[in-house]
């Protein structure tokens, strides 16, 4: 199975600061068809998971730009900017590349 | 609009059958892939299997021989049988699209006697 590594475990930050999580993979997660099926998500307190961007870097209907993506072949990383309240929770990087696909253990991103 | 929902009970003996329904409305399960998630407690998340708009399934290895998802296309749902169960097999489960844009609300199932 695709090991996802995501650091750090844990955040604590002032609203309006930005934030990195990183996410790397044990294997290229380039598909066939030229592709990279890395995505995150966000899962707020109470609530399903949600998918904020889809294949490295394109953002999800809806999601602000304070939200971006980047990386390519086994490291990726997500950045907030600006963090507001709504932002809270935990943040997971996924894989849809190989089967099974594989979740990264979660950033839990929180108030200082 | 894609909405999925979860059914199913809460509390599963162990040795017995832990089985789950996903009914989803606004798009219709014979496009794209349908799969079964879950969490565990803490925050591990595992994508269990899917069953693709003809019907097709791949499972995770890890289940081995205990998963089987299934679906009524007339119904627009999809199933999920996970038998034999532990209380590893505690944990909350979701269905969602592949690859992952539209999630159910989940449903959090127990094993223990």
């Amino acid at each position: 199975d695709v090991v996802m590594t995501q650091t750090p475990p844990s955040l604590s930050v002032a609203i309006g600061q930005s934030v990195s999580i990183s996410c790397k993979s044990s294997q290229s997660l380039v598909y066939s068809d030229g592709k990279t099926y890395l995505h995150w998500l966000l899962q707020s307190s109470g609530r399903s998971p949600k998918r904020l961007i889809y294949q490295v870097s394109n953002l999800d209907s809806g999601v602000p730009d304070r939200f971006s993506g980047t990386g390519s072949q086994k490291d990726f990383t997500l950045k907030i900017s600006r963090v507001e309240a709504k932002d809270l929770g935990v943040y997971y990087c996924a894989q849809t590349t190989h089967f099974p696909y594989t979740f990264g253990a979660g950033t839990k991103l929180e108030l200082k | 609009e894609v909405q999925l929902q979860e059914s199913g009970p809460g509390l599963v003996k162990p040795s017995q059958s832990l089985s789950l329904t996903c009914s989803v409305t606004g798009y219709s399960i014979t496009s794209n892939y349908w799969g079964w998630i879950r969490k565990f407690p803490g925050n591990k998340m595992e994508w269990m299997g899917y069953i693709s708009y003809s019907g097709s399934t791949s499972y995770n290895p890890s289940l081995k021989s205990r998963i089987s998802i299934t679906r009524d296309t007339s119904k627009n749902q999809f199933f999920l049988q996970l038998n034999s169960v532990t209380t590893e097999d505690t944990a909350t489960y979701y269905c969602a699209r592949r690859p992952g844009d539209y999630w159910g609300q989940g449903v959090m199932v127990t094993v223990s006697s």
